[in-house]
């Protein structure tokens, strides 16, 4: 069974940095493409960033590009998402998905993490 | 690109029919076969129900139907149950934005 977990949300100051992490277990990690998807409380979902199989492509949402970096460790089964100048428009439960294909563009998001919460506040 | 649009409600009674609309333009929902459907539950991630436009991923109820004309796309539950109350969300490959998702559809069970 797929399993994926997320960890490392938390409350941050505006412009701070955080890195929220995902361990995926029950499939073949390295062989699929990873997404970042977000959702600010009692809001709707945005794609955030996407990563293919072996970390080939990448790719950003607008609202992000320049200040998130999304990487994989294909040896621990992990995926991460590195945040800086975070702003209160930040705040969101982050999810990571397992895409269905080796590639992000012009695919599926399958299973997703319960998700962790990032809450950006003074 | 702002969000698909989607009704932001839908109900039904047990055992109908439903469907949910997911309008876009040409350069997502339009151009590409590339729509998908989620299912969220009350606080729960949501979970994948329909891929490229109509396929189900494996354990997801054959109620469940997708279908796609010009830029909007539709998702139908067909023999609605109590279980069926969430909140749907459909999403589409863009030209533009990547990936861009709908407003959100509160499916009430009456």
């Amino acid at each position: 069974e797929v399993q994926l977990v997320e960890s490392g949300g938390a409350l941050v100051r505006p412009g701070r940095s955080l890195n929220v992490s995902c361990a995926g277990s029950g499939f073949s990690f390295g062989d699929y493409a990873m997404h970042w998807v977000r959702q600010p409380p009692g809001k709707g979902l945005e794609w955030v960033a996407g990563i293919s199989a072996y970390g080939g492509t990448i790719g950003y949402a607008d609202s992000v590009k320049g200040r998130f970096t999304i990487s994989r460790d294909d040896a621990r089964n992990s995926l991460y998402l590195q945040m800086n100048s975070l702003g209160p428009e930040d705040t969101a439960w982050y999810y990571c998905a397992k895409d269905l294909n080796s590639w992000y563009e012009k695919s599926w998001f399958g299973p997703w993490g319960p998700g962790t919460l990032v809450t950006v506040s003074t | 690109q702002s969000a698909l649009t989607q009704p932001a409600s839908v109900s039904g009674s047990p055992g109908q029919s439903i469907t949910i609309s997911c309008t876009g333009t040409r350069g997502d929902v339009g151009s590409y076969n590339l729509v998908s459907w989620f299912q969220q539950l009350p606080g729960k991630a949501p979970k994948l129900i329909i891929f490229e436009g109509s396929k189900r991923p494996s354990g997801v109820s054959n109620r469940f139907s997708g279908s796609k004309s010009g830029n909007t796309a539709s998702l139908t539950i067909s023999g609605l149950q109590a279980e069926d109350e969430a909140d749907y969300y459909c999403c589409s490959y863009s030209v533009r934005t990547t990936y861009v998702f709908g407003t959100v559809t509160k499916v009430t069970v009456l």
